[in-house]
């Protein structure tokens, strides 16, 4: 059973505008979710994250959004920039517990 | 050196074959991790320590056994692997034991099982 769910595989946007990548989950219990960069034959580079006592976060170019009652997160980028292309996975863990739950990521390419 | 290393960064050995993953990070954390990336699948947790004590063994094969001397240092040794077993396999770790914690990733080893 897939908790955390990236339904998009692949987003292309133009260079420049704002890029919108989800991400659902379907336990109640995660309180904190994260969310990672991956570049072929790399490792994930940590982006940013939201506690779920929030709803949003912003880090310079990036800004998470949580919709607890919906149990959907976002990820915003803008103004998106050709090195944004990547593989983007959204993350979550339960309360008091260390283990994460990755969704299955989402291809972004930023076309020049 | 920073962050969480791993080596080698590739890896190919037959189906009889012993070797071992090593992964050190450098970021005074007490949690360590091992992770599988297939194609086209979400990261799969194997194994996670908490202060040098195993805590998750996420039903993993015994041909995949973990090992953890100290806070910094992670290791898997592979032994009569499958070549299904062929993946990227990821290191992390993260301060430990309390939730609401980042973990941060080593570069991988690809490895191919023949």
């Amino acid at each position: 059973d897939q908790q955390v769910k990236q339904n998009s595989p692949s987003l292309s946007v133009q260079e420049g505008r704002i890029s919108i990548l989800n991400c659902d989950y379907t336990n109640s219990m995660f309180d904190y979710f994260l969310w990672y960069k991956k570049y072929p034959a790399e490792g994930p580079t940590f982006l940013i994250s939201i506690s779920s006592i929030k709803d949003k976060n912003e880090d310079g170019r990036f800004t998470v959004f949580l919709n607890k009652s919906a149990k959907h997160l976002s990820l915003h980028i803008v103004p998106s920039q050709p090195g944004d292309s990547a593989v983007y996975f959204c993350a979550a863990s339960a309360v008091g517990n260390e283990k994460l739950t990755f969704g299955t990521g989402t291809r972004l390419t930023i076309i020049p | 050196e920073t962050g969480v290393t791993q080596t080698p960064r590739h890896l190919v050995m037959g189906m009889t074959n012993k070797k071992s993953l090593k992964c050190e990070q450098h970021l005074g954390h007490n949690a360590m991790y091992w992770y599988k990336q297939s194609a086209k699948k979400p990261l799969e947790l194997m194994f996670v320590y908490n202060f040098k004590e195993q805590t998750e063994n996420n039903s993993v094969p015994s041909r995949f056994s973990p090992e953890c001397p100290n806070s910094s240092h992670l290791f898997l040794h592979l032994h009569t692997l499958q070549p299904e077993d062929s993946a990227l396999y990821l290191c992390a770790s993260s301060r430990g034991g309390e939730g609401q914690e980042t973990q941060y990733f080593g570069p991988g080893t690809r490895l191919l099982v023949l």
